[in-house]
């Protein structure tokens, strides 16, 4: 079984722009979740979605925004970015919607904002 | 914060069991014990979890001590592909979002 994939997997952008990023979970899966990690701050959950709605949320500000579709893939958009937003961005899959499963992470999209 | 204390780096000879401490003291009833790595800043791979009793799976062994404060993972033969960062987690049975990465255990397999 396939693992989950994201795209890009390097990114640079300036600051100001906005940057959109692709997950597709493990076949079956139906929750993905994302994650921002740093050195500085390690991993930090941005929100969860299952069956195309946002079931949880992390703390960061609006300008982080997610959905996903009726395949379960989902999208993680960044506007107006900051250098702080440079980081490594993950998406995780579980199988379905209890919170209790393990969660499966990509290989994570580099983000560089300049 | 992260919950779970683990030494900062470990050496280990290429074919030898590797065995990777981690300090939960503070772990409640409904917590598992996870293990995850990570490989030159790719996506942290999952190892294997537990609750109380111990686990095996095709990578590694779960030793978790009867007061559930501490464990141990076991590569049984590791190899130069095991060189990562192997991060100890304490994670709520029906929360799998609430995971705190903390350093990490740096191991560096030589052979």
């Amino acid at each position: 079984k396939a693992g989950v994939t994201q795209t890009p997997r390097y990114l640079i952008k300036t600051r100001g722009q906005q940057v959109t990023l692709s997950c597709s979970p493990i076949s079956g899966h139906r929750s993905v979740s994302w994650y921002q990690q740093t050195p500085g701050q390690g991993l930090q959950f941005l929100f969860e979605y299952f069956s195309e709605t946002q079931r949880n949320k992390g703390n960061f500000p609006g300008r982080f925004s997610g959905r996903q579709f009726s395949n379960s893939r989902s999208e993680m958009n960044v506007s107006t970015l900051e250098l702080g937003d440079s980081a490594l961005y993950l998406c995780a899959s579980s199988p379905g919607g209890t919170g209790k499963e393990t969660q499966y992470f990509g290989p994570g999209t580099r983000l560089l904002v300049l | 914060d992260a919950k779970t204390t683990q030494p900062t780096s470990m050496d280990c000879a290429e074919g030898r069991a590797a065995n990777l401490p981690c300090n939960h003291s503070t772990i409640s009833g409904n917590e598992y014990v996870y293990w995850y790595r990570q490989i030159h800043s790719q996506g942290p791979q999952y190892i294997i979890h537990g609750l109380k009793n111990n686990e095996t799976n095709e990578m590694a062994s779960l030793i978790i001590t009867e007061d559930r404060k501490s464990s141990t993972l076991i590569l049984p033969h590791a190899t130069l592909r095991d060189t990562a960062v192997y991060y100890c987690i304490v994670r709520p049975r029906d929360n799998n979002n609430d995971m705190r990465f903390g350093a990490g255990t740096r191991l560096t397999v030589k052979p």
